[in-house]
């Protein structure tokens, strides 16, 4: 069980917004501005879309935004497109022996 | 071009090592701390082990730790990671990851398949 909780989907029409939770503690994702997304296409190495909480790294898309109120992390996409269906990992650093922790994962389907 | 190739990947028997690499181009590799992080079979991405810019500092995650050591030679701009006792239950792609920004990982390999059976 990760320590940080996604939804296992979530599904949008193209043109649409959609928005990704990662609930965690105070011990990660509430206690440390470190929480980061990864888009992962099947087959296919993972991608840094957000860092820092909400910072994109260049050559992302400013459809990707993130943020982050309490124990909860959130990912938007914004004018939902076909290549946006991938599975969504949220990160983050942890004050626990194992420094960071990773959601199960939500797979997001573009209708 | 930022470039980690991965190698080493294998099927070997519950109890064995295994020796993984990552040969990094197009970034000066002693700059950067690096990641190893796994994805086991249909399921989601788990931290293994991160190690500082010059190998001074490292970490393992609890469930590897005594079992797993990360290292790397800045002179051949290699990432290692000594697996050993490995457990049917260490069956996955490994990947290196550049930590290129805070607490993430910016770049990353193509991934190394790890088979632990009997």
């Amino acid at each position: 069980q990760s320590a940080l909780t996604q939804p296992a989907s979530v599904s949008g029409s193209p043109g649409q917004s959609i928005t990704i939770s990662c609930t965690g503690t105070s011990s990660n994702v509430g206690g440390y501005n470190s929480v980061s997304w990864y888009q992962q296409h099947p087959g296919k190495a993972p991608k840094l879309m957000i860092y820092e909480v909400s910072s994109r790294p260049s050559g992302v898309s400013n459809r990707f935004s993130g943020s982050k109120s309490g124990n909860t992390a959130s990912l938007t996409i914004s004018g939902l497109q076909a290549e946006d269906e991938a599975d969504y990992y949220c990160s983050s650093y942890t004050s626990s022996s194992t420094p960071y922790v990773f959601g199960a994962g939500t797979k997001v389907t573009v209708l | 071009e930022v470039q980690l190739v991965e190698s080493g990947g294998d099927l070997v028997q519950p109890g064995g090592s295994l020796r993984l690499s990552c040969a990094a181009s197009g970034f000066t590799f002693s700059g950067y701390g690096m990641f190893w992080v796994r994805q086991g079979p249909g399921k989601g991405l788990v931290f293994v082990s991160h190690i500082n810019s010059d190998g001074s500092s490292a970490t393992v995650a609890d469930s590897v730790k005594g079992r797993f050591t990360v290292s790397r030679d800045n002179a051949k701009n290699i990432l290692y990671l000594q697996m050993n006792s490995l457990r049917v239950e260490d069956t996955a792609v490994y990947y290196c990851a550049r930590g290129g920004v805070p607490a993430s990982a910016d770049y990353w390999g193509q991934g190394t398949l790890i088979t632990v059976s009997s």
